[in-house]
């Protein structure tokens, strides 16, 4: 079956820095993306990764190794607004998303 | 620019009543289109997704059923609704391309009652 792992929910305080990793496992593999939800929201693209290595874009990066099967979004400065769902979601053989539970990062001042 | 609707943004419902929810989108044309489904706390489940006009495809078997009856309108139907169906509905869209990103629509909350 296919399976993409997140943790559930992760704290971490304003200014700091923060990892979310996501572990996936699943038919194929044609890119892995990040999204960022606020509550009761739709998610918003964030990120996308196809080859292996760190892909920064401004105060958030997001890293790949395909042959562990293995990513992180790595958010620097963290800010108030910052305080959402995270979601790892893998384009498969078919170019289909599988998405993760999505972890819920809550921000502390 | 692309811009994704959906309507309504809340609904209440009982259980057995019909539904119908609507997506449209602007600036592009023939765009893949996607229906998800979001229970609270959980990730996004995908119900429907189209290539294009009249072109259905199902991933989970339910009583939901979709249309495109123009290359830019989507919608989602149920003739009885179940509590079970309760949840946050998303429309999104994909282009054409090496961009495999989809962005969504605003979302529609179900509560059935």
């Amino acid at each position: 079956g296919q399976n993409i792992d997140q943790p559930t929910e992760m704290t971490a305080t304003e200014g700091a820095i923060v990892q979310i990793n996501c572990t996936y496992q699943t038919s194929g593999f044609n890119g892995l993306f990040w999204y960022q939800q606020h509550a009761g929201e739709a998610p918003t693209f964030l990120s996308y990764n196809v080859l292996d290595g760190l892909e920064e874009k401004g105060r958030f990066s997001s890293f790949l190794s395909r042959s562990k099967g293995y990513s992180y979004l790595l958010l620097k400065e963290l800010q108030m607004k910052d305080s959402a769902s995270y979601l790892c979601a893998v384009l498969d053989s078919n170019y289909q998303l599988i998405w993760g539970a999505g972890t819920k990062l809550i921000i502390k001042p | 620019s692309q811009t994704i609707h959906q309507w309504p943004a809340t609904l209440v419902q009982p259980v057995g009543s019909p539904l119908s929810l609507e997506c449209t989108v602007e600036g592009t044309s023939n765009p893949n289109l996607y229906w998800y489904r979001q229970a609270a706390g959980r990730g996004l489940q995908l119900l429907f997704y189209s290539v294009g006009i009249g072109q259905i495809s199902s991933e989970v078997p339910q009583n939901l059923s979709a249309s495109r009856p123009q290359d830019r309108q989507f919608i989602l139907s149920s003739k009885k609704l179940l509590l079970s169906d309760s949840g946050f509905y998303l429309c999104a869209w994909k282009g054409f391309g090496e961009a495999y990103e989809q962005y969504f629509g605003p979302g529609t909350r179900l509560t059935v009652t």
